[in-house]
């Protein structure tokens, strides 16, 4: 697709479910971003992938977040045994290029799917 | 942590009204991007400035930055009731050795309505 896709949109569960949320991102972008969004606040970065590799996981609330990227594409957010404040927008972005180096201005912009709206009830 | 703040938290004009928002950050960085946010929907970026710029124009978008004062602003002319969203600020803080992988570390946003 154009763009980067997530699914579901919208996904409400009971605590103590696990659940699992995907993101299609755009075509041949090495680099995969997912940020959580608590309502009235800015994103908060999760994790990043270049490529399969997951570089930084820093900021994972718990344990019981879990993200992979197996073949460089498709990701996947899974958290076990929901809590309710867990419930938050998931947002994922990818962008082409890694960053930069010293000098070397290579940052991109990243570009964002619409997100999942979770609910934990 | 939320690596800076946005000025003001909401703001509300006319249609054809200038909008300003201004951002605070806190680290050293290697460049300030602005991002918007429709309701329900994720961000698109807007304009990404340089450390070594000051100021950078896109359409009616007019962004600023002083590194020394360590904040930014984000200035939309003749506002559309279509410019109704959130703007955020982001930097990608510089890493050890200047690097960085661009992640991104955003304000709280403004929220900015027109009305027509």
């Amino acid at each position: 697709g154009a763009g980067v896709s997530q699914s579901p949109r919208y996904k409400v569960a009971k605590r103590g479910q696990d659940v699992a949320l995907r993101c299609d991102p755009i075509s041949g972008h090495v680099s995969l971003f997912w940020y959580q969004q608590a309502l009235g606040q800015g994103p908060e970065f999760l994790t990043y992938f270049q490529n399969e590799a997951q570089l930084d996981k820093s900021g994972l609330p718990s344990d019981r977040f879990f993200a992979e990227r197996p073949e460089g594409s498709v990701s996947t957010l899974k958290i076990q045994r929901t809590q309710q404040e867990d419930s938050a927008v998931y947002l994922c972005a990818s962008s082409l290029v890694l960053g930069y180096r010293g000098a070397s201005q290579k940052n991109q912009p990243q570009h964002f799917g619409d997100g999942t709206r979770l609910s934990i009830l | 942590s939320q690596q800076g703040e946005e000025d003001p938290q909401a703001l509300s004009i006319q249609e054809g009204e200038n909008a300003t928002m201004n951002c605070s950050y806190k680290t050293s960085i290697n460049n300030l991007q602005w991002y918007r946010q429709n309701s329900g929907r994720g961000l698109v970026h807007l304009i990404l400035i340089r450390s070594n710029e000051r100021e950078k124009h896109s359409g009616r978008l007019r962004v600023t930055l002083d590194t020394s004062k360590k904040s930014s602003s984000l200035l939309i002319t003749a506002s559309r009731a279509a410019d109704t969203a959130s703007y955020f600020c982001a930097t990608p803080p510089l890493g050890a050795g200047g690097t960085s992988y661009g992640k991104l570390t955003f304000g709280q946003g403004t929220i900015l309505t027109v009305h027509p």
